[in-house]
């Protein structure tokens, strides 16, 4: 199993601002990815962060927005930039404890960010 | 490209009753079906998965899934509920070879003493 501690767990932010969240793992994973579960929405992914290389970025995410780093195979951050109240969402961070499809995925407790 | 339809939004039961939470899928290849659970302010948590096998799959808790490939369904049931098992329920899918989950959109089961 994984165990993903995810900070901050909740941030209220002025509009126009940026929150970096971050995502620390305790064992080493290839593939970690950041996933927005809006109100009433299922979770949509916005990427998926290799170490040493950049983000692929799903359709409707664009890098600009949501700048993701990935320095080692244990952490990433994901910011949300010049954000709005539609950016009001709970972003997920998770690892697959194997690589490979099918295997199982492991979430953070998640951030839940409100944008004033 | 998956799609997942989650049939409910919201499912009250009393507890000791069974339950059953509805998942319909699409996809144009071969899947592999989840069923993940979110308590209030915690991450998702895996409950069950089909690979291949077995249509019945059983998972903690004392869930269980059955895949219906005719019907493209992978309905969660339990036969007696427990109020700990208030939460929402969220089916997904990948296709097989794949790495990406595809989710519905949930259906929060609340148990009623």
């Amino acid at each position: 199993s994984a165990v993903i501690s995810q900070k901050p767990s909740r941030d209220i932010c002025q509009r126009g601002t940026s929150l970096t969240i971050q995502c620390q793992v305790d064992s080493q994973v290839t593939m970690m990815f950041w996933y927005r579960q809006q109100p009433g929405q299922s979770l949509t992914l916005i990427a998926t962060a290799n170490q040493g290389s950049e983000a692929t970025y799903e359709s409707g995410f664009v890098i600009d927005k949501f700048p993701i780093s990935r320095p080692n195979l244990t952490f990433s951050t994901l910011t949300v930039s010049n954000m709005s109240p539609e950016d009001s969402s709970i972003y997920l961070c998770s690892v697959e404890s194997l690589p490979g499809a099918g295997t199982e995925a492991f979430f953070g407790q998640g951030t839940r960010l409100t944008v004033v | 490209a998956q799609s997942v339809t989650q049939l409910d939004s919201q499912v009250p039961v009393f507890e000791e009753a069974p339950v059953e939470l509805r998942c319909n899928y699409s996809s144009s290849v071969s899947v592999y079906l989840f069923w993940y659970v979110q308590y209030p302010n915690q991450g998702l948590q895996l409950l069950l998965k089909y690979l291949s096998g077995s249509t019945l799959v059983k998972g903690i808790n004392g869930f269980e899934a059955e895949f219906n490939k005719s019907q493209t369904s992978f309905h969660l049931r339990k036969p007696s509920v427990h109020i700990s098992d208030t939460a929402e329920y969220f089916c997904a899918v990948s296709g097989a070879g794949s790495y990406q989950l595809t989710f519905g959109k949930g259906t929060k089961l609340s148990v009623i003493p």
